[in-house]
């Protein structure tokens, strides 16, 4: 069964600071998705990584995709307090069954 | 609005009646997907749709769940005789074969 792995899963930062989080997946896919998603809001798409090597970049985020090590990573540069939300990452099942399965989400928050 | 909408954006029940959910996808997409989502947990895949044609459910989706998606646009989600373990917020989304997902709003459900 995949199983998809995020962490940390709670992280506080001090704006200006970088962080990096992580999505380890558990099988073999090459689609990857990022989405934020605010208090009681929905999901918001941020980036679509489809291939092996792809990174993606979209002001003071960055995501990257290794199928091969099953990994793909979310790095914040100088991180402002408008970044707080929860970033879950989720894995593509298309070979197996067209759903998508989530991460359980990192809550960022963003300190002044 | 060409964006995916979900309609009531909120649902308060009594424990053991039946409810019913519409998503309105983006027009051109041919996938629809339903999820669930408790909180502070990412989506659950509950099933999926290409066209008219339910392809996927998964095995959160009993008995007492049933969706439709009658001429491959709009989609219902049904739950009957609803428990308290229903409680979560039910996410649409609509997609492309090749494109990521769209999400809407959501509906938050809440069994009293």
């Amino acid at each position: 069964e995949l199983k998809v792995e995020q962490n940390p899963l709670f992280l506080s930062m001090q704006e200006g600071k970088n962080y990096t989080i992580y999505c380890n997946y558990s099988t073999t896919s090459d689609r990857l998705y990022w989405y934020r998603q605010d208090p009681g809001k929905s999901l918001e798409s941020l980036f679509v990584l489809l291939s092996n090597g792809a990174v993606k970049q979209e002001g003071r985020l960055m995501a990257s995709l290794d199928t091969k090590a099953r990994l793909s990573t979310l790095h914040i540069t100088a991180a402002v307090h408008d970044l707080s939300a929860t970033y879950f990452c989720a894995v593509d099942m298309a070979y197996n069954n067209n759903d998508m399965r989530f991460g359980a989400g990192t809550r960022l928050t963003v300190k002044p | 609005d060409t964006g995916v909408s979900q309609n009531p954006r909120h649902k308060i029940t009594k424990r053991g009646q039946n409810v019913t959910f519409r998503c309105d996808p983006i027009s051109e997409h041919n996938r629809l997907y339903w999820y669930r989502q408790t909180l502070g947990q990412g989506p659950e895949f509950l099933t999926y749709f290409q066209n008219e044609a339910q392809l996927e459910k998964s095995r959160l989706l009993s008995d007492r769940f049933s969706a439709e998606r009658p001429k491959g646009s709009f989609s219902t989600l049904e739950i009957q005789r609803t428990e308290q373990g229903d409680s979560a917020m039910y996410l649409c989304a609509s997609s492309l074969s090749s494109g990521g997902e769209v999400f809407g709003p959501g509906t938050r459900l809440t069994v009293t």
